[in-house]
C-alpha cells in the first residue's frame, strides 16, 4: 500500500456519460497529479494542484477538469466521454510543490464503451 | 515526438543474465527518476540522479546520470524474474518553472525463469 488511496478502481461507462475519480494522497503530502496512461501514449501528465490551488497543466482537454479540496484530496472530473478516453487514470501525491519522486496511487482503470 | 526516448522497448532475458535498458534525450535534465510498473500498479520510485556522472547502486540495479544530464541506464545483474515489470524514466526538463514531470513509454522486461 502506497498510502495514495484511489476510486474506483474499475469503472465502465458509455458514451457521453460524466465521471467523477477520486484520490486521496499519501499522509502529509501538499501536492496531488493526475496522469493518464494509454498503451500508445504512455503516461502523460494532466494537472497538479498544490496546497488547494492549481499549479501545472499538461495537454488535459477541456471537458476534463480536476480540483483539490481543503482536506487535500481530489478529483477529476471527466464528462462527454468517448471511447478515446478509455485508459488507467493515476493521482500521484509528493510532499512538497517541486519534489523528487512521487508517490502513485493504483490507478483507476476507465472503459468507455 | 518524445522528450525521453527509452529503449529497447521489449526485452526478454532468462534468469539470471545481465541487461541494460536506456533513457535518451536531446535536451537537459535537472534530474532523472527512474521507477517500476507492475500491471495493475502503479509506478514505484526506484532512484532519482541528480548530478551528472552520477551512479547509484540498489541491491542488483545500477543506475547512471550522463555527463550531460541527457541521458541515463539501468543495468540489472543477474535478473530474476520478480525483476519482471515496465521501467519508467522520468525528469524535469531543465528550465524555470517546469513543474510537469516528463515520463518515458518505457521498457517492458521479462525474465523468464
Amino acid at each position: 500500500d502506497s498510502g495514495v488511496t484511489q476510486t474506483p478502481k474499475h469503472l465502465i461507462t458509455a458514451t457521453g456519460q460524466r465521471v467523477t475519480l477520486r484520490c486521496s494522497p499519501r499522509s502529509g503530502d501538499l501536492s496531488v497529479y493526475w496522469y493518464q496512461q494509454s498503451l500508445d501514449q504512455g503516461l502523460q501528465f494532466l494537472i497538479q494542484y498544490y496546497n488547494g490551488e492549481e499549479r501545472a497543466k499538461g495537454n488535459i482537454l477541456e471537458r476534463f477538469s480536476a480540483q483539490q479540496f481543503p482536506d487535500l484530496h481530489s478529483e477529476l472530473n471527466l464528462s462527454s466521454l468517448e471511447l478515446g478516453d478509455s485508459a488507467l487514470y493515476f493521482c500521484a501525491s509528493s510532499p512538497r510543490e517541486l519534489s523528487y519522486g512521487y508517490t502513485f496511487g493504483s490507478g483507476t482503470r476507465l472503459t468507455v464503451v | 515526438t518524445q522528450l525521453l526516448e527509452q529503449s529497447p522497448q521489449f526485452l526478454s532475458i532468462q534468469e539470471g543474465e545481465n541487461l541494460t535498458v536506456y533513457c535518451n534525450s536531446s535536451s537537459v535534465f535537472s534530474s532523472l527518476q527512474w521507477y517500476r510498473q507492475e500491471p495493475g500498479e502503479g509506478p514505484v520510485l526506484l532512484v532519482t540522479v541528480v548530478t551528472g556522472g552520477e551512479v547509484k547502486k540498489l541491491k542488483r540495479l545500477t543506475f547512471q546520470f550522463g555527463d550531460a544530464r541527457k541521458d541515463s541506464s539501468l543495468h540489472i545483474t543477474a535478473a530474476q524474474p520478480g525483476d519482471t515489470g515496465l521501467y519508467l524514466c522520468a525528469g524535469y526538463p531543465s528550465g524555470a518553472g517546469s513543474y510537469q514531470l516528463t515520463f518515458g513509454k518505457g521498457t517492458k522486461l521479462s525474465v523468464i525463469p
